[in-house]
């Protein structure tokens, strides 16, 4: 069975600052995906960044990035230079035969 | 890029009636179609699995019976929510997958609430 856990339910970051959200998963399986998805009021779910796990070079698309600690099963995400758009609930998946979601981490930005 | 047409967006029902939701691949072919559930403020729960042509794999806990999932072709998949009660209120998304374009293209859900 595979599991992902997100430890922190909110988060706030001022506008312009970076801010890290928090991901932990379990799987047996050698090969898998994982994923952070946002998930703003309309409740679309938008795919932000995604890791294969046989890559060690970490992920990044723009203001974007994760560190990914195969050994550690983490799998976190740093927002850099917030912007109010940024607002939203974010979910980390893991993807094996099937996607599985963490609790989520609601994130406020202030201005 | 690859888009999933979920319909109805929101629907109120009676109590045991049953509710058809459609999510339709528009420009590519799903061969996997995953449904979820999602309750204000709590993370997707996966409840089925299916595959064009096969039956739905269920997840631990979701009666069958109750949600009926229809994968009869490569761009079409149904969850059918019979005899609906006000606990099956919820939100409900699919989620579609390409054997060939890989990844995942969600649905924009469909708000189920049933009185």
């Amino acid at each position: 069975a595979q599991t992902v856990t997100q430890s922190q339910p909110e988060m706030s970051v001022q506008e312009a600052e970076t801010v890290t959200l928090s991901c932990t998963y379990d799987t047996s399986e050698s090969d898998y995906y994982l994923f952070w998805y946002k998930q703003p009021p309309s409740r679309q779910m938008i795919l932000v960044i995604r890791q294969e796990a046989y890559k060690q070079q970490n992920a990044t698309e723009n203001r974007f990035s994760v560190n990914f600690q195969k050994a550690a099963k983490s799998f976190s995400l740093k927002i850099s230079d917030s912007q109010l758009g940024d607002a939203a609930m974010y979910f980390c998946a893991l993807r094996t035969d099937k996607l599985v979601f963490g609790a989520g981490t609601i994130l406020r930005v202030k201005s | 890029g690859a888009v999933v047409s979920q319909h109805p967006s929101w629907v109120i029902c009676k109590s045991g009636t049953s509710v058809k939701i459609e999510c339709r691949s528009l420009d590519f072919q799903a061969t996997t179609m995953f449904w979820y559930r999602q309750f204000p403020k709590q993370s997707l729960m996966l409840m089925a699995t299916s595959n064009e042509g096969s039956k739905a794999t269920y997840e631990q806990g979701v009666e069958k019976d109750k949600f009926l999932i229809n994968h009869a072709s490569l761009t079409l998949s149904t969850l059918t929510v019979t005899s609906a009660h006000p606990e099956d209120s919820s939100f409900y998304i699919c989620s579609a997958r390409s054997s060939l374009l890989g990844g995942y293209t969600f649905g924009s859900g469909t708000r189920l609430t049933v009185v």
